[in-house]
């Protein structure tokens, strides 16, 4: 299994909220990492979002608007990205990332289309 | 504004070494803010994070590639490397060096990317 489990695609319409997940595997608690988020268009590198441990612990990414926001589920175990007031420019993959067992880790991705 | 550029060759022989530079400017690459990443992404799939370097010259690597990758930094030139060996079709991807602070982790600066493909 997966140390990091994202939905493959999701969709959502302009002006909405899209709630993003990123699960950590059976065994590690959410509560104890940092996530890390990044949004990709197509044909660029990933560009850096947001962090999030905590309300005590989280960090925005440069210039990144305050629409981006993370949280957590602890219940699902999970790290989540929102989205709100949802744009065709958000339209992108988001991956998430934590450092485990000395090394970052990556989720597969989650495509997100708006329409 | 910190801006990287990856360098190498595009193709890639199976059982060769595959070699790429990352330049750095904008920012020193001595900085002892940051390290400095290799990250790979095969088309269509998710980032795979392949290892770091610090100025000093100190390196981690993931377990599963470790036997195969070298980073290496040349500060006089603002630069580090990746070499990574015995290459099969497995390690064609689009290749990205990146920066991350230290205490606040997250890849705040990337490269283009580079595609390197493994075929004969």
């Amino acid at each position: 299994q997966a140390v990091l489990t994202q939905p493959s695609s999701l969709s959502a319409s302009p002006g909405a909220s899209a709630s993003l997940t990123c699960t950590l595997r059976s065994g590690i608690n959410v509560a104890l990492y940092r996530i890390y988020w990044y949004q990709q268009k197509p044909g660029s590198p990933p560009q850096y979002l947001l962090r999030f441990k905590s309300d005590s612990d989280k960090q925005q990414g440069s210039g990144v608007p305050s629409r981006f926001s993370g949280s957590k589920d602890a219940s699902a175990n999970a790290g989540i990205l929102l989205i709100s007031g949802l744009q065709s420019e958000d339209e992108a993959d988001y991956h998430c990332m934590i450092w485990h067992s000395s090394a970052w880790v990556f989720g597969g991705g989650t495509k997100l289309t708006v329409l | 504004q910190v801006q990287l550029q990856e360098s190498g060759p595009g193709l890639v022989k199976p059982s060769q070494t595959l070699s790429l530079t990352c330049s750095v400017s904008g920012g020193s690459i001595s900085s002892d803010c940051c390290y400095w990443s290799w990250i790979r992404q095969p088309a269509g799939k998710g980032l795979e994070w392949i290892g770091r370097i610090y100025s000093s010259g100190s390196t981690d690597y993931i377990p599963s590639l470790k036997s195969r990758v070298t980073i290496s930094v040349d500060t006089s030139k603002n630069q580090f490397s990746l070499k990574l060996s015995s290459v099969t079709a497995a390690d064609t991807a689009v290749y990205f060096c990146a920066r991350a602070e230290k205490y606040t982790g997250g890849f705040d600066y990337w490269g283009q990317g580079s595609l390197v493909t493994v075929s004969s």
